[in-house]
């Protein structure tokens, strides 16, 4: 397809343990962004990928969020001992420029920890 | 940081009706963008705004870049069912890949 994809679309994941959700952005796209957000608020920013480096990791909010993206293509992000407080829909967005270009979001990964 | 403020939280309207949201920061931006998010998919850009006082519209859609550059508001005109939505506004900052900071949002519910 030509958009962003994610998968899994769902994940339930007992307190403690580990997940990984996977981003394919729009082939060529330079810019990787993956943002979180909780019900009913608006998508905060977790990190960025300028191709295969992350310049920016200021919005993760611990240690144990983990993002790679090694190739500068597909992208995951490792979610290590999740907590009830993770449980937010995980998206994922593109652009083809490193400024200025509009993101092209995907459907996002819902993440529930029970 | 940045903090963008969206009102109103939510509404509901009756079909044909027109319907206003607005956004305002507390610092001066240099882009306004609204997207509209539907359930269980990722927001899709609708208007981008990039001058102080710039007026755009994209079909039934108005957004305009207030002058101070704190603020900026979107206009949908006879509204329709599909229109039924969450509203954000986004500003698109200078660093980091252009990374986006979003409002709360303003969920819509149009009535038939």
């Amino acid at each position: 397809g030509a958009g962003v994809s994610q998968s899994p679309r769902y994940k339930v994941a007992k307190r403690g343990q580990d997940v990984a959700l996977r981003c394919d952005p729009i082939s060529g796209h330079v810019s990787l962004f993956w943002y979180q957000q909780a019900l009913g608020q608006g998508p905060e920013f977790l990190t960025y990928f300028q191709n295969e480096a992350q310049l920016d990791k200021s919005g993760l909010p611990s240690d144990r969020f983990f993002a790679e993206r090694p190739e500068g293509s597909v992208s995951t992000l490792k979610i290590q001992r999740t907590q009830q407080e993770d449980s937010a829909v995980y998206l994922c967005a593109s652009s083809l420029q490193t400024l200025g270009s509009p993101l092209h979001f995907g459907n996002g990964t819902r993440l529930t920890v029970t | 940081g940045q903090q963008l403020n969206q009102s109103p939280q939510s509404m509901f309207i009756q079909e044909g009706e027109d319907v206003s949201m607005n956004c305002t920061s507390s610092s001066i931006f240099n882009t306004w963008l609204w997207y509209k998010q539907d359930p269980g998919e990722g927001p899709v850009l609708l208007i981008a705004l990039y001058k102080a006082g710039e007026l755009t519209s994209n079909g039934r859609l108005t957004a305009q870049f207030g002058i101070t550059r704190k603020d900026s508001f979107l206009n949908i005109s006879a509204s329709i069912p599909s229109d039924v939505g969450i509203y954000f506004c986004a500003e698109q900052g200078e660093t980091s890949g252009s990374r986006l900071t979003f409002g709360e949002g303003t969920q819509l519910t149009v009535n038939p």
